[in-house]
């Protein structure tokens, strides 16, 4: 079983759509989660961290649910420029600078006029 | 502030060569890393390093080299390149301060390996 898995999509949505993206996770001693963003040809940028409580950054939503090790994205009123991939990404040590950061493959995100 | 850079951007090796992709940030992060990127497989962690003179392997060490000489620099060696090693190189840092562990990746240098 892989240690970060993610429906790799492409999810295709119109402008103004809310899409929502999975994640799940094996080892059960993860400590912190974030999402990630990349964009075609570019290098992954940090969209938010993960915290138990949920969190909220504008029109993103990030859950955690360390019961069923599983992370979720929610993308509200989807614009063009949210087009990119989305990675999920896990770490062992509570931080994270160990080398102990692991990627999901990604979920591939195309939002049409 | 530049962040994090690397160098080259893109380069052609014919099989057996060898290459030193650089890598240099300029956010005083203690820790750096090398991933490769492929089609399918998502960014795989070569080598580490947690401060200046020390380094470690990671998912994928083999065929590559690492030196950390200066805190700012980490250097990856390829000392016989084979066309397995085709792929996109990530550099990334972060800071080991608590609740700063974002790491922040380079633009990436694209290889390939004829």
């Amino acid at each position: 079983r892989k240690e970060v898995e993610q429906d790799p999509g492409p999810f295709n949505v119109p402008e103004g759509a809310t899409v929502a993206f999975n994640c799940t996770y094996s080892n059960s001693a993860s400590q912190s989660f974030f999402w990630y963003r990349q964009d075609c040809r570019k290098e992954p940028k940090l969209l938010m961290s993960v915290y138990s409580s949920g969190n909220e950054d504008g029109r993103f939503t990030a859950q955690l649910n360390r019961a069923s090790q599983y992370i979720s994205l929610l993308i509200r009123d989807s614009k063009l420029s949210d087009s990119a991939t989305y990675l999920c990404v896990v770490t062992l040590d509570y931080g994270g600078s160990q080398g102990n950061l692991i990627f999901g493959k990604g979920t591939k995100l195309s939002v049409k006029p | 502030n530049a962040g994090v850079t690397q160098t080259p951007k893109f380069r052609v090796l014919k099989t057996g060569q060898s290459m030193t992709l650089l890598c240099a940030q300029d956010m005083n992060h203690e820790y750096m890393y090398w991933y490769r990127q492929d089609p399918g497989m998502g960014l795989r962690l070569i080598h580490y390093s947690v401060g200046e003179g020390t380094t470690a392997k990671g998912e994928v060490p083999d065929g590559y080299n690492v030196s950390r000489l200066k805190k700012q620099n980490f250097l990856l060696g390829l000392e016989s390149a084979a066309p397995s090693q085709t792929s996109v190189y990530f550099c990334a840092s972060s800071s080991l301060l608590a609740n700063q562990e974002t790491q922040y990746f380079g633009p990436g240098t694209r290889l390939l390996v004829l």
